[in-house]
């Protein structure tokens, strides 16, 4: 069965610094997603992509946040200078159409220190 | 405010009971709502979905109702199993021309004893 796969598992890194966090959507599926989770909350919207461009972004997705699909294959999320409250679980989602249901990858748990 | 909520945090039940877990919501528009099932360290694992258009939905196990005059959501687990311990959350999808961001609520543990 297709999935979503997010890489890497965990990252830990220093304030201030880059990360870019790797998703491989389902194949044939057109909507991609990232969300967050901070420990023991619910999840949160962080923006939607479709047709290569961004179609919805929340107040969380700020200039600090960037997402690509620089391939057939891959969408990434940036954060620029990461901050001690960027700390939590981000998902990456994929969906076929517009109000289809959105599958979930496995979570890249990202520390700030 | 958020859109969308759970009546309880927790819900514990014995094996083999039939498990209710609600969720109100309070975007009157939205018109597609989703029951996600997630595990300790793991992402969101879709269950079952339910259209504005209908009332009840059912799936193997499951079934979610939606009562739009009260803007309420539940879902039913029949037969309760271990392995359904999880955090289970509600999600919608307010009407909008463009959007299709998910809003979650918070979530309710359901803990199934043996």
């Amino acid at each position: 069965e297709p999935e979503v796969t997010q890489t890497p598992s965990h990252q830990v890194t220093q304030m201030g610094q880059e990360v870019i966090l790797r998703c491989v959507p389902i194949s044939n599926h057109l909507y991609f997603y990232w969300y967050r989770q901070i420990l023991g909350q619910k999840v949160e919207f962080l923006v939607s992509f479709y047709n290569n461009e961004i179609s919805e972004k929340s107040e969380i997705f700020d200039d600090q946040f960037s997402v690509e699909r620089p391939d057939g294959s891959n969408f990434t999320l940036k954060i620029r200078s990461t901050k001690l409250e960027d700390s939590a679980m981000y998902f990456c989602a994929s969906g076929a159409g517009r109000k289809e249901t959105q599958y979930f990858g496995p979570g890249t748990r990202l520390l700030v220190l | 405010g958020e859109s969308v909520g759970l009546h309880l945090p927790t819900l514990s039940v014995q094996e083999g009971d039939n498990s209710i877990i609600n969720c109100a919501y309070s975007n009157s528009a939205s018109d597609y709502f989703i029951w996600y099932k997630q595990e300790s360290g793991k992402g969101p694992q879709f269950i079952i979905d339910i259209r504005s258009n209908m009332d009840k939905r059912q799936g193997q196990r499951v079934t979610v109702l939606l009562n739009k005059t009260v803007k309420h959501l539940s879902l039913q687990i029949a037969a309760t199993q271990p392995g359904d311990s999880a955090v289970y959350f509600c999600a919608e999808i307010p009407f909008n021309q463009a959007g299709t961001a998910l809003i979650f609520g918070k979530g309710t543990t359901l803990s199934v004893s043996s």
